[in-house]
Order: C-alpha cells, then sequence, then structure tokens
C-alpha cells in the first residue's frame, strides 16, 4: 500500500517568509507525528497528533511553528518569519494508534533558507 | 533526562566482514526500542522493534538484540547494499511526550566490495 508521502521535496525561501509543508500519512493512521533532522544528526520531535488534535506540541522550537491536522489525516507543519536556521529535513511519521505503536517516515521535505 | 547514544559514529567494513553496531539508552520506562536504517536524501525505513529484554529479531543479514540498557544490530556477511545511516530509537512515555521517539545520532556504515 502507499506509505507516507510528503510535499514539496524540497523548499528554498527567503528568510523572513512564510513556508508550509504538507503530510500525507499512511491510511487508517491516527498518530501522525513531525520531526527535524539536521546534517548529521537524528530526527528531533515536534509534534504528535492522535486524531485532529495536538497531543504533543513540546518539540516545536518557538511560536514561529505551528501544525494543523483539521480532519484527522493530512497535516500541514507551518513556519512563520522563517531563519536560516530552520533550514533542515522536516521529517512525517505515522501510525496505527499512536503509544510504542511503530512509526513509518515519509521521503522527507528539506527546507533551504537563504 | 531521556538519552541514545550509539556507537560507532561511522564504520567502515569489507564485504562479508561481519560487525555489530552499539545503541545504549537511557530511559525512564522503556517501552519500545526501533531500528532504522536510513539512505542519503530519503527517509527512515522501519527494521525492527524490540519491547524486552532478552527478544531478538532477524531479517536477512540482520540481527537486533536487547538488553536493560543497550541494543545490539549485528550484521553478518555484510553487502555493499547494506551501506547506510542506521538509527536507534527509543519510546518512553515518562520522557515528557506520549508519543515521540528519542533518536541517536547514527551509525555511517560503509561496506566495500
Amino acid at each position: 500500500g502507499a506509505g507516507v508521502s510528503q510535499t514539496p521535496s524540497n523548499k528554498v525561501t527567503e528568510k523572513g517568509k512564510y513556508v508550509e509543508l504538507r503530510c500525507d500519512p499512511i491510511s487508517g493512521h491516527t498518530a501522525l507525528y513531525w520531526y527535524r533532522q539536521s546534517l548529521g544528526q537524528g530526527p528531533e520531535f515536534l509534534i504528535y497528533f492522535q486524531g485532529t488534535g495536538a497531543a504533543d506540541d513540546s518539540g516545536l522550537p518557538n511560536d514561529r511553528f505551528f501544525a494543523v491536522r483539521p480532519e484527522g489525516s493530512v497535516s500541514t507543519l507551518k513556519i512563520q518569519r522563517t531563519e536560516r536556521g530552520d533550514s533542515a529535513v522536516y521529517l512525517c511519521a505515522s501510525s496505527p494508534g499512536g503509544g510504542a505503536d511503530t512509526q513509518y517516515f515519509g521521503p522527507g521535505t528539506r527546507l533551504t533558507v537563504l | 533526562e531521556d538519552q541514545v547514544t550509539q556507537s560507532p559514529e561511522a564504520l567502515r567494513l569489507q564485504e562479508g566482514e561481519s560487525s555489530s553496531l552499539n545503541c545504549s539508552y537511557t530511559v525512564s520506562g522503556l517501552r519500545g526500542l526501533f531500528w532504522y536504517r536510513q539512505d542519503p536524501g530519503k527517509g527512515p525505513e522501519f527494521l525492527f522493534t524490540l519491547y524486552s529484554a532478552g527478544e531478538e529479531k532477524e531479517k536477512e543479514r540482520l540481527k537486533a538484540t536487547l538488553t536493560k540498557k543497550e541494543s545490539f544490530l549485528h550484521i553478518t556477511a555484510p553487502k555493499p547494499e547494506d551501506s547506510a545511516t542506521y538509527l536507534c530509537a527509543v519510546h518512553s512515555p515518562y520522557g515528557g511526550s506520549q508519543g515521540n521517539l528519542i533518536f541517536g545520532k547514527g551509525t555511517k556504515l560503509s561496506v566495500k566490495p
């Protein structure tokens, strides 16, 4: 079946601009996660959705970052007033039911802020 | 604070030369330990989940084991196509989050023909 998909695969923007990153989880998965991965590092947690609600947003670095999942499926990660330090690969994952369920990752969106 | 440490950072092997990757963890109540493979420019690909000490899982040339403090990923007779970064992650519900994984930095494996 179809895996997790993310669009765009690459995004180049200028400092100060607004960006949106999209994630389509595996069909039927109720849990959705966003992670950020910098070069040479493991993924770092940003936010976790269970259904439509953000169950845990403790990993969001500041209030410029926001994510939604209005219908419990597709999610959008939104970054306002982008900074060069936001450049990274943004990964989305989904799992059947959250908790210790296996998380399946998408290919990521590489964000470059000039 | 929950932590995951992987060693070595990089490992170069000749084709057929077996070895092991280490993942040491400190968590307040392990719910699961996960191994992923990541190729350059791609997302992590799931390999194994281990839930309790003593558990072992195998897939082709890979075998993952778990103790109370660490996990090993054993690679038997590796091939060049096994070259990738191997990531270890743990899930703990007591580290301030209900669902996220805590990842190590990974071990970059290169297998030369």
